[in-house]
């Protein structure tokens, strides 16, 4: 069974640009969730979406944004890139959530010049 | 609002030594905790899930447990090796909320 999928793995922006990451849950998962890790913040999340709603919403401004397809495949856009939007984001799914097990992908390394 | 620490921050030992990572939570009311692994520049490898009813969980040379009335869980790793090297992250899920997670240990074992 294959993995979640996270793509692209690297991308360079500069700042004012926007940017859209693409994520892939592993068959049959209809939850995502999305997280930024940065070193001095660590990891914090961003929102979940399960069956095309999101369900949860973490603390980040209104420029972070995403939406989930009706294969389950989730993206997420921040819009009005800033230098401190430079971070590994993380996505996970599960089969619905809640209290399953989250498997994550590998990230998508994002870095804002 | 559930707050999770990790301690310590960093951690080196020789190969071959057992070690213990810990893991506190504010919040006791959790349905389970998960330990992580990152390896640098990598995504989190799910290393052991411990429900809320459970006292520990076993995976190998893994073995964590859990004490949800005193709000702490530990990790303990069993004749270390230099492939262990990496940073390990605790997550507790509280039900339909996300995970709250620990900044994590970074584990060095040296040859």
């Amino acid at each position: 069974k294959a993995g979640v999928t996270q793509t692209p793995r690297y991308l360079i922006k500069t700042r004012g640009q926007q940017v859209t990451l693409s994520c892939s849950p592993i068959s049959g998962h209809r939850s995502v969730s999305w997280y930024q890790q940065t070193p001095g913040q660590g990891l914090q999340f961003l929102f979940e979406y399960f069956s095309e709603t999101q369900r949860n919403k973490g603390n980040f401004p209104g420029r972070f944004s995403g939406r989930q397809f009706s294969n389950s495949r989730s993206e997420m856009n921040v819009s009005t890139l800033e230098l401190g939007d430079s971070a590994l984001y993380l996505c996970a799914s599960t089969p619905t959530g809640g209290n399953d097990i989250q498997y994550f992908g590998a990230g998508t390394r994002l870095s804002v010049l | 609002k559930q707050e999770v620490t990790q301690i310590p921050a960093a951690l080196s030992v020789p190969e071959g030594e057992n070690l213990v990572l810990n893991c506190s939570f504010t919040d006791s009311a959790i349905y389970n905790l998960q330990w992580f692994r990152q390896d640098p520049g990598k995504g989190l490898t799910s290393l052991l899930l411990i429900q809320s009813s459970q006292r520990e969980q076993t995976s190998g040379r893994l073995n964590a447990s859990l004490d949800k009335s005193s709000g702490r869980s530990t990790l303990y790793i069993a004749a270390s090796q230099p492939g262990d090297s990496a940073t390990y992250l605790c997550a507790v899920n509280s039900g339909n909320t996300p995970l709250v997670f620990g900044k994590g240990t970074r584990l060095s074992v040296i040859a």
